[in-house]
């Protein structure tokens, strides 16, 4: 089955650029499925950051666009994140997940996950 | 973007119990929601997607439901492993909103 694991930088320091990845395995890339990053800050909920179809395509989550930037690389079988200018509530628990659509069904839902990485950022 | 209020933010309640958790959207997003359960240091994992279809594997205890544009999570019988963090996601438009999250605790 398809299971998927960020890696990166666990410090990063103010104004600087955060960058992960989260390799696909089990599965390829380019299937039908979009991948997608989620935030979560210590002790706190959910942020939905955005996602990436194997193509390309790309949605992001408007509190964020004007720093984000998702890419894949399909020949690593791995799509990666980028934030930029961070600071201290950058800080979070990074998760990548797959967005699963079954064609002509209009559901969607998100699974699996990865494990999850703390990316903090401080000097 | 749509906000989803979720409630209550905290439960207690004891094994056997029935449980309920509400989501509310802002607008109605049709059957466009999932359920999400977390236990400490673990990620979210999927309960119920499009508001009701239970995801394979999942115990037949949990359900989910949908009256206009409140959501609603119920356990029918707790048990020990349930005792975790909730969360509701509307997938509906972009950008993808969560619920606050539920913290079910232990009487």
């Amino acid at each position: 089955q398809v299971q998927l694991q960020e890696s990166g930088p666990g410090l990063v320091k103010p104004s600087g650029t955060l960058s992960l990845t989260c390799a696909v395995s089990g599965g390829s890339i380019s299937s039908s499925n979009w991948w997608s990053w989620v935030r979560q800050p210590p002790g706190k909920g959910l942020e939905w950051i955005g996602e990436i179809y194997h193509g390309g395509s790309t949605n992001y989550n408007p509190s964020l666009t004007s720093r984000v930037t998702i890419s894949v690389d399909k020949s690593k079988n791995q799509f990666s994140l980028e934030l930029s200018s961070v600071t201290a509530a950058d800080t979070a628990i990074y998760y990548c997940a797959r967005k699963v659509l079954p064609a002509g069904m209009g559901e969607i839902w998100f699974d699996p996950w990865g494990q999850g990485t703390l990316v903090t950022v401080s000097s | 973007a749509i906000q989803m209020t979720q409630s209550p933010s905290s439960l207690s309640a004891s094994v056997g119990d029935r449980v309920t958790i509400t989501c509310r959207a802002s607008q109605g997003i049709r059957d466009d929601l999932g359920w999400y359960q977390q236990k400490p240091g673990k990620a979210p994992k999927l309960l119920i997607y499009a508001s009701s279809s239970l995801q394979s594997g999942v115990p037949s205890r949990f359900s989910g439901s949908r009256s206009g544009t409140d959501f609603t999570l119920t356990i029918s019988s707790l048990q020990p492993e349930d005792f975790a963090t909730y969360y509701c996601l509307q997938d509906y438009n972009y950008p993808y909103t969560f619920g606050q999250g539920t913290k079910l605790e232990i009487k």
